[in-house]
């Protein structure tokens, strides 16, 4: 089956920093999704994103589908961004990736 | 508030238990799935219902028993499970199969 691989695993940030993170995946897909998963496990949708580049305040996202990754780009973050970011991709049905675990200090 | 509520929020059960998780979606969609999330493992998909049709079972034990009387319901029925099936059980439903998925708020299982 397709993988689906993030980076980095972990990352720790001072509030209004600005970060990236990464998701490839191994096989061409239909679809492409970016969650927050908040500390009561609700995935909370960020972007619905197959190809292309999309924001929305201060998040934005691209999918370069040829090549095979997507970025997340978080700026000026905010304690409230703490939690995991997890890319999910649609070849069959939904396969995630293991998930960025991103803390925000204040 | 996504348009997908789960009931309960939490369980515990014990071993030799039935019970059943409640999944439904308030957004007209047509495809129904069950996610497992274990500690420390990605999320896996375990059942996919597209029209009320089961079309993918993930190799998932007989001691999970989805069921899907409409399009607006889906239901995790549960027996006899092991210490080990303990994890968030998240629910999710698409327009399509393949396209834009919405999750509920997960059921967090407890087996004792």
């Amino acid at each position: 089956g397709i993988q689906v691989e993030q980076s980095p695993p972990d990352l720790i940030l001072q509030e209004g920093a600005n970060s990236t993170l990464r998701c490839n995946f191994s096989d061409s897909v239909n679809n492409l999704q970016w969650f927050h998963q908040n500390p009561w496990g609700q995935l909370i949708n960020l972007f619905y994103i197959p190809s292309g580049t999309k924001q929305n305040g201060r998040l934005s996202a691209t999918t370069v589908a040829t090549e095979r990754y997507s970025l997340l780009y978080i700026s000026s973050s905010q304690t409230t961004d703490s939690g995991v970011y997890f890319c999910a991709v649609v070849r069959s049905d939904m396969r995630f990736g293991a998930g960025t675990r991103l803390t925000v200090k204040p | 508030e996504t348009g997908v509520t789960q009931t309960p929020r939490h369980l515990v059960m014990g071993m030799t238990n039935k019970k059943s998780l409640k999944c439904e979606q308030h957004l007209g969609h047509n495809a129904m799935y069950w996610y497992k999330q274990s500690a420390k493992k990605p999320l896996e998909l375990m059942f996919v219902y597209n029209f009320k049709e089961q079309t993918e079972n993930n190799s998932v034990p007989s001691r999970f028993s989805p069921e899907c009387p409409n399009s607006s319901h889906l239901f995790l029925h549960l027996h006899t499970l092991q210490p080990e099936d303990s994890a968030l059980y998240l629910c999710a439903s698409s327009q399509e199969r393949r396209t834009e998925a919405f999750f509920g708020q997960g059921t967090r299982l407890t087996v004792v």
